[in-house]
């Protein structure tokens, strides 16, 4: 089943441009996980962050964690043409150790340059 | 983080017919998955793979149209079985080598067409 909602489900940015990512979930969790998946091949693993942090940096890639309205963003600053993907948000389950992760149903970004 | 070999990367079979995919990752891990993704969706769960007993399958899924095995910390195979058109998806290997707040790792996926 999946955890929530991402919007918006299709996004097309010009090279340069930042791009904004939202994903909603229903449940508690320890951590929200964002991923990439180029061309429907495997996943590419891109941040985590746990429930206790807010805000969470790596390179271009800047993610929130908003828990109390069990929400979270992705922003692609400066975005590139090798960045089109699409990008999920996957979540796993307060409590339960080592649990699958639940996918939401993606942003599927277009980088036209 | 570990890396998962998973094969075949893709393959186009008979309906009736079945298809094993394998998924070996290179490190002991704790917990294996399968997943579906189908055309233009999302990624759902199909089974956890459980060392030396019966993977334990998500709402919808069922053993006998895929029979899961996982021998060892490193290994599984997932079987769709009696293929129709409508299993025609990515198969995705999943792997978690700690407990919570750790990153899962991914296959390579198996792009299954059924004709």
């Amino acid at each position: 089943s999946q955890q929530g909602e991402e919007d918006p489900q299709a996004l097309s940015i010009q090279e340069g441009e930042n791009a904004t990512m939202n994903c909603s979930y229903k449940t508690s969790i320890n951590n929200l996980q964002w991923y990439r998946q180029n061309s429907g091949r495997g996943l590419v693993h891109l941040i985590l962050i746990r429930s206790n942090e807010r805000e969470k940096h790596s390179g271009r890639l800047r993610v929130t964690l908003d828990t109390s309205k069990k929400s979270s963003s992705l922003l692609i600053t400066a975005s590139r043409a090798a960045d089109t993907a699409s990008y999920f948000c996957a979540t796993d389950l307060a409590n339960q150790a080592g649990t699958a992760l639940i996918f939401g149903k993606g942003t599927t970004l277009s980088v036209s340059s | 983080s570990a890396v998962i070999s998973q094969k075949p990367s893709r393959d186009i079979c008979q309906r009736g017919t079945s298809l094993t995919i394998q998924c070996q990752v290179d490190s002991q891990v704790t917990m294996m998955f399968w997943y579906r993704q189908q055309p233009g969706q999302s990624l759902t769960l199909i089974a956890t793979a459980n060392q030396g007993s019966e993977a334990t399958y998500e709402s919808g899924f069922v053993i006998d149209k895929f029979p899961i095995s996982r021998p060892n910390l490193t290994f599984s195979t997932l079987t769709v079985s009696n293929m129709s058109p409508e299993d025609s998806s990515i198969y995705l290997c999943s792997a978690l080598r700690g407990g919570s707040n750790t990153e899962a790792f991914f296959g390579q996926g198996t792009r299954l067409t059924v004709v």
